[in-house]
């Protein structure tokens, strides 16, 4: 079974300070990780991807996350907001590549001028 | 080159009512995935069609079935509606046979039940 937790349901920012989201996951096998991003009334676009190539990874709109296998972490971070990136982030696990994907709670973004 | 399609896109039912949601994947995909996402949470996995066969199946009751087409479209059906399926139904189409298995995900189908 897997299992994604993400801390804070909600995050509140600057803009143009450091964006921090946090997403710990439980998987009996080598995990494959994703950051979705959900615009209101939208679906999800996906925003990176962690398949068991390099550990940190870089995705659109300048975010980027780091797989910590010791941790069972995968967060995703942003240096800079911008009041585009006022969203709701999912992180999500899957067993292998295009299998069912099981979400965290997600965490909502705001971001302040 | 056209995204995942879903329609329509809201839709009022009653309690004991069946509804049909559609989904075109993108162009090139073999795939098709559906989520249910109640408000204010992360969605949740249904099922998975590929080669017109249920793959996999997420923890949901038989009142929900599908189908997938030859084209590769899908319908999800939900019978004898209940409160609680009131939801934002999102459908995610992928390639399994070859190339990025990556899932990309349509606008969803916004069902309320009265």
């Amino acid at each position: 079974a897997q299992s994604v937790t993400q801390l804070g349901s909600h995050v509140s920012v600057s803009e143009g300070a450091l964006v921090l989201l946090r997403c710990n996951y439980s998987s009996s096998v080598p995990p494959y990780l994703f950051w979705y991003v959900q615009y209101p009334n939208q679906g999800l676009q996906l925003l990176l991807k962690y398949t068991s190539a390099a550990t940190l990874v870089k995705g659109i709109n300048g975010f980027e996350a780091e797989f910590k296998k010791s941790e069972t972490s995968f967060h995703l971070t942003k240096p800079s907001a911008h009041m585009s990136d006022a969203a709701e982030y999912f992180c999500a696990v899957s067993t292998a590549a295009g299998n069912k994907l099981t979400f965290g709670g997600g965490t909502r973004v705001l971001v302040k001028p | 080159d056209a995204g995942v399609t879903q329609s329509p896109t809201h839709l009022i039912k009653t309690r004991g009512q069946q509804v049909t949601l559609r989904c075109s994947p993108k162009s090139g995909h073999d795939t098709v995935s559906w989520y249910q996402q109640a408000l204010g949470q992360g969605p949740q996995f249904i099922f998975q069609y590929y080669e017109e066969e249920e793959r996999q199946r997420g923890n949901f009751p038989d009142r929900f079935s599908g189908h997938q087409f030859p084209n590769y479209s899908s319908e999800l059906n939900v019978n004898a509606l209940l409160l609680g399926d009131s939801a934002l139904y999102l459908c995610a189409s992928s390639l399994t046979s070859g190339g990025e298995n990556e899932q990309f995900f349509g606008p969803g189908t916004r069902l309320t039940v009265l």
